[in-house]
């Protein structure tokens, strides 16, 4: 199966900072069929981009996501109060589907 | 808009099997679409289960497939999990969440239940 890992395992970030996430593959994602999530305390996640750079409906532009291969990365420009959360990455080119640890990114 | 709630007992006892229904509400189930079940321990990560497309057509992480069934009905609109043997690890919140083809992310999720195992 695909591990995901990514890094760092915490961001400590002003709003207005930005925010850059990283995810690597334990091998090639197919297609770039790489997912990101946002998840709040207490509510499931919540699709941000897929196909490692296009955004979901509704999602602002401040998220971006870019990457190929093995080598992902999410980026939020400028960090709104509402974007404090958990990101988790994911592949779904390769089954079993499989999901990154998770990347905290927390106020400074 | 599609919708999806979770139901199904709080608490299980080790050795026994967990059951949950999601409901699918502002779609049909029977659309070209794979509904999946995905899993998270308290204060840790995410956990892909297995999804079943509305033919019956299932895929399961080959971590848990031994214990897992996923079953459809599409006279009620909804999908259910079936985890069987049971053990503390199992304690988690589960969500039920839809993707609009076989390889497309979790766009719409269910807003989770969490399921204890526990004698």
């Amino acid at each position: 199966e695909v591990v995901l890992t990514q890094s760092p395992g915490t961001l400590s970030l002003s709003p207005g900072e930005r925010a850059t996430l990283s995810c690597r593959a334990s091998q090639s994602v197919s297609s770039s069929y790489l997912a990101w999530y946002q998840q709040k305390p207490g509510q499931a996640p919540r699709l941000l981009i897929y196909g490692a750079s296009s955004r979901a409906t509704g999602i602002p532009d401040r998220f971006s996501g870019s990457g190929s291969g093995t080598d992902f990365t999410l980026t939020i420009s400028r960090l709104e109060p509402e974007d404090f959360a958990v990101y988790y990455c994911q592949q779904y080119g390769s089954s079993p589907w499989t999901f990154g640890q998770g990347t905290k990114v927390e106020i400074k | 808009q599609v919708q999806l709630q979770e139901s199904g007992p709080g608490l299980v006892k080790p050795s026994g099997t967990l059951s949950l229904t999601c409901a699918v509400s502002g779609g049909s189930i029977s659309s070209s679409n794979w509904w999946s079940w995905v899993r998270q321990p308290p204060g840790k990560g995410l956990e892909w289960i297995g999804e079943i497309y509305h033919g019956g057509t299932t895929n399961y992480n080959p971590s848990l497939k031994s214990r897992v069934t996923i079953s459809v009905d599409k006279s009620k609109n909804q999908f259910s999990l079936k985890l069987s043997s049971v053990t503390a690890a199992d304690t988690a919140v589960y969500y039920c969440a839809r993707k609009g083809g076989y390889a497309t992310p979790l766009d719409y999720w269910g807003q989770g239940t969490l399921v204890t195992v526990s004698s």
